[in-house]
């Protein structure tokens, strides 16, 4: 069974340009899931999906950040404008249903913001 | 909001040698979960507690459940090299919401 899959894997931007990163959760995943991960923390979640919808969205930066999922399947984040310290991993995770507690992974985006 | 405290924060030990490491919490929480999370990827699951007092293995791991429900172990029994990495636990509260991560447990394993 594929995993998470998340692209790119590494971007370097300017501060005040955009970037947006893009998600395939697993196949049948119905929940989404983004996480922030700075360096020496543990991942910080910004937003949550079920099927298209958004669930939980109470620590995403709404003036600069957003993210869909339009068809229930991919989703994308986009950061617009970059700020330094959104210099993080952003990590993509999914599970089959809300309520259970084994979120799966993707390998992550690393964003440098310059 | 709610916070969870892992320690300790690092640990350098030798090949063979045995590792425990914990994480409490501020509230209760109703699953409690383990991750390990190598050098460019994402955080892999290791173990899952459902129940208060549970004590669940995975091979040479072994994590427990806390019977307050605020708090988890987790040991590692007979270290490799391989299991170099971060350890994060994760707790979901009773609302069957969001993961809470602790800010992690980097292990080196000296050969």
């Amino acid at each position: 069974e594929a995993g998470v899959a998340q692209s790119p894997r590494y971007k370097i931007i300017e501060k005040r340009q955009s970037v947006a990163f893009w998600c395939n959760p697993i196949s049948g995943h119905a929940t989404l899931y983004w996480y922030q991960q700075i360096l020496g923390q543990g991942p910080k979640l910004l937003i949550q999906f079920q099927n298209n919808g958004v669930v939980d969205d109470s620590q995403l930066p709404k003036d600069r950040f957003s993210a869909e999922r339009l068809k229930g399947v991919d989703s994308t984040l986009k950061i617009q404008p970059a700020k330094l310290e959104d210099s993080a991993v952003y990590l993509c995770a999914s599970s089959l249903n809300r309520g259970t507690g084994t979120q799966y992974f993707g390998p992550g985006t690393r964003l440098l913001v310059l | 909001g709610q916070q969870l405290n892992q320690s300790p924060q690092s640990m350098f030990i030798q090949e063979g040698e045995d590792v425990s490491m914990n994480c409490t919490s501020s509230s209760i929480f109703n699953t409690w979960l383990w991750y390990k999370q190598e050098p460019g990827e994402g955080p892999v699951l290791l173990i899952a507690l459902y129940k208060a007092g549970e004590l669940t293995s995975n091979g040479r791991l072994t994590a427990q459940f806390g019977i307050t429900r605020k708090d988890s172990f987790l040991n590692i029994s007979a270290s490799i090299p391989s299991d170099v990495g971060i350890y994060f636990c994760a707790g979901q509260d009773v609302g069957y919401s969001t993961l809470t991560f602790g800010k992690g447990t980097m292990l080196l394993v000296s050969p």
